[in-house]
């Protein structure tokens, strides 16, 4: 039967703009953020990390922001380029399972940069 | 970066047949591996963590006697997809980290015919 899917939220922004990608965590007790970008047919690649104890850490033109009031994470990816278009995903490390390391992933962002 | 290799990338094999992925970490020791699955525009869903030299930990729904995990050395994890079936077929990508942050595979993807 036809199956049900998901429609990824999608951001469209022009190229040379910045991009803010947003992501809610719902585990209080995660100590380790990461994002990932995914482009089509390929595995996700590693882009930022950061852990609990910090709030904000910068790359090569991204920056991720770490809010653990609200459990908020973001991306901020800066000059966006057409190279930058794909799915976003952030995952969340769940430090209090008996497993250990445990990766948890968000839905997903789908960032579209305009020429 | 540390890499993970992972084989095949695509594969097509009949209803009812078995097929396994490998998933290999080539210059770092993964403690532990990750097999996720995902459907077309959905995001990565984790379906087992396994650590080295020990039985894996299925997600809730996941069927431990049709996706088995074997996890026998700290740089090679499988997934055998047992009398695989057309609802199968999904984009398969494992994961492996050690000290550090994960690094995935490219991905298998599986059809079933």
């Amino acid at each position: 039967g036809e199956s049900v899917g998901l429609h990824l939220p999608t951001l469209s922004v022009q190229e040379g703009d910045n991009s803010i990608i947003n992501c809610a965590y719902s585990n209080s007790a995660s100590d380790y953020f990461i994002w990932y970008k995914q482009e089509s047919g390929k595995g996700p690649q590693f882009i930022i990390d950061i852990r609990s104890n910090m709030d904000k850490r910068q790359g090569q033109r991204v920056t991720v922001l770490l809010n653990k009031t609200v459990k908020h994470l973001s991306l901020q990816i800066a000059a966006t380029q057409p190279g930058d278009s794909a799915v976003y995903f952030c995952a969340e490390n769940r430090g209090d399972n008996n497993a250990g390391n445990m990766l948890t992933f968000g839905g997903g962002t789908r960032l579209m940069v305009k020429p | 970066g540390a890499v993970v290799s992972q084989h095949p990338s695509w594969v097509i094999c009949k209803s009812g047949t078995s097929v396994k992925i490998e998933c290999r970490s080539l210059d770092f020791q993964a403690t532990t591996m990750f097999w996720y699955r995902q459907f077309p525009k959905q995001s990565l869903m984790l379906m087992a963590t396994s650590n080295e030299g020990s039985k894996a930990t299925y997600e809730q729904g996941v069927e431990k006697d049709k996706f088995l995990i074997n996890h026998a050395s700290l740089t090679l994890s499988t997934l055998t997809v047992t009398s695989a079936h057309p609802e199968d077929s999904s984009f398969y990508i494992c994961s492996a980290r050690g000290a550090g942050e994960a690094f995935f595979g490219q991905g298998t993807r599986l059809t079933v015919v």
